[in-house]
């Protein structure tokens, strides 16, 4: 069962511009990931925030996660054509530590 | 350099034939991950190994199989593939189970004639 939810699960922007989207989960969890996609290519990792963090920075990604809510954003300042993909959150919520991915938010940056 | 390599990108099988897909790591992780992905759709983790520990999903078919003969390595086994198997299958691992980054293969396209 899919364990995140992400919205919304399309957008489209300029360059430039921010892009902002948000996972929603349904149990506890012990960390959140996002991941990017590229057409056709492996998932390749972005940012880990654990459960007791509420934001992480890497370069011009921001990460924000509120757990009393159960969800997450991930933002994307100063977007550039390459940043066109798709992104998934995935969380890890049992002793197992395995993680389960949401459906994922479509971005496309055009120039 | 390519530290989680699949082989191979593309696979074409016939309705029936089992097929295998194979992973390997040069990271030394302790686990292993694969998931299959269909168009559009989110990953579906199918398996995961810790070590040696096998650990099925409830929901994978018995029609999907998994090998670890070491640490570097891991092999998909299909054994009577049908058309709704076709997808990305995709290799993962990571040093420790859930708590850190899982460093993804670029992907097997598996294709069912």
């Amino acid at each position: 069962s899919q364990q995140g939810e992400e919205d919304p699960q399309a957008l489209s922007i300029q360059e430039g511009e921010n892009a902002t989207m948000n996972c929603s989960y349904k149990t506890s969890i012990n960390n959140l990931q996002w991941y990017r996609q590229n057409s056709g290519r492996g998932l390749v990792h972005l940012i880990l925030i654990r459960s007791n963090e509420r934001e992480k920075h890497s370069g011009r990604l921001r990460v924000t996660l509120d757990t009393s809510k159960k969800s997450s954003s991930l933002l994307i300042t100063a977007s550039r054509a390459a940043d066109t993909a798709s992104y998934f959150c995935a969380t890890s919520t049992d002793s197992w530590g395995k993680f389960q991915f949401g459906a994922g938010t479509q971005v496309v940056v055009t120039p | 350099d390519a530290m989680v390599i699949q082989n191979p990108r593309y696979q074409v099988t016939q309705f029936g034939k089992p097929v295998t897909l194979s992973c390997s790591q040069t990271l030394n992780h302790n686990v292993m991950y694969w998931y299959q992905q269909k168009s559009s759709q989110a990953p579906k983790l199918l398996f995961h190994y810790y070590d040696k520990d096998f650990n099925n999903e409830a929901d994978t078919p018995d029609n999907f199989q998994s090998r670890r003969p070491n640490t570097s390595f891991c092999f998909l086994d299909i054994r009577s593939p049908g058309l709704g198997d076709a997808a990305m299958y995709l290799c993962a691992t990571s040093r420790v189970r859930g708590l850190a980054e899982a460093f993804f293969g670029q992907g097997t396209r598996l294709t069912v004639v």
